[in-house]
């Protein structure tokens, strides 16, 4: 299976900072396999972007994806308060694995 | 509008049978890959495995396979896991999700269930 790094565990942000999170995959999964999700508390999972660099539907522009092969990047421009959570990235060039997470919380 | 709604939360004895269920609506059922995943208390998101309820073929994560099963009955745009003899271990949020694409047995999810709480103690 392919393992997925998410890093770092926690990220302490002020609300309007930028947000950078990475996720390493230890395979490639290509440049189309690769999706971010959003989970609040108490919530499932929303998928934010797909295929590396795709925003799902009615997700703002804030939110970017990037990245191919092992190495992938998802960019909140401009935290805003609705924006801390927990996001976790995915692979599906194969079996579908997870990362283990990153929190972003208020610093 | 498609939903994917799941039944209620479970308290259960290890050893004891369970089988939750996820009714999709609002889309073709039939049409779309319905993924499981598990989350245990604090940590994150583990595939379990998928049914393509048109005709229900399946795969398992190695993980999983052989001690749950997926299933799915289309007339009742339903998909279903279950365990034969619940573990403690097997205490968890257990979501459906709805593959993002069409056929395809390679996908994102784009809508998932409000989850189930299993919990199997003792």
């Amino acid at each position: 299976d392919i393992v997925l790094t998410q890093s770092p565990g926690t990220l302490s942000l002020s609300p309007g900072e930028r947000a950078t999170l990475f996720c390493r995959a230890s395979q490639s999964v290509g440049s189309n396999y690769l999706a971010w999700y959003q989970q609040k508390p108490g919530q499932a999972p929303r998928l934010l972007v797909h295929g590396a660099s795709r925003r799902a539907t009615g997700i703002p522009d804030r939110f970017s994806g990037s990245g191919s092969g092992t190495d992938f990047t998802l960019t909140i421009s401009r935290l805003e308060p609705e924006d801390f959570a927990v996001y976790h990235c995915q692979q599906y060039a194969g079996s579908v694995t997870f990362g283990g997470g990153t929190k972003v919380e208020i610093k | 509008e498609v939903q994917l709604v799941q039944s209620g939360a479970e308290v259960k004895k290890p050893g004891e049978s369970l089988k939750i269920s996820c009714q999709g609506s609002g889309y073709s059922f039939s049409d779309y890959w319905i993924a499981w995943v598990r989350q245990m208390p604090g940590k994150g998101l583990e595939w379990m495995g998928i049914i393509y309820p048109g005709d229900s073929n399946t795969r398992y994560s190695p993980s999983f396979q052989g001690h749950v099963t997926i299933s799915a009955d289309k007339s009742v745009t339903t998909a279903y896991l279950q365990w034969s003899s619940l573990k403690a271990s097997d205490t968890a949020m257990y979501y459906c999700a709805r593959h993002r694409s069409k056929y395809s047995v390679n996908s994102d999810f784009d809508y998932w269930g409000q989850g189930t709480p299993v919990t199997a103690s003792s």
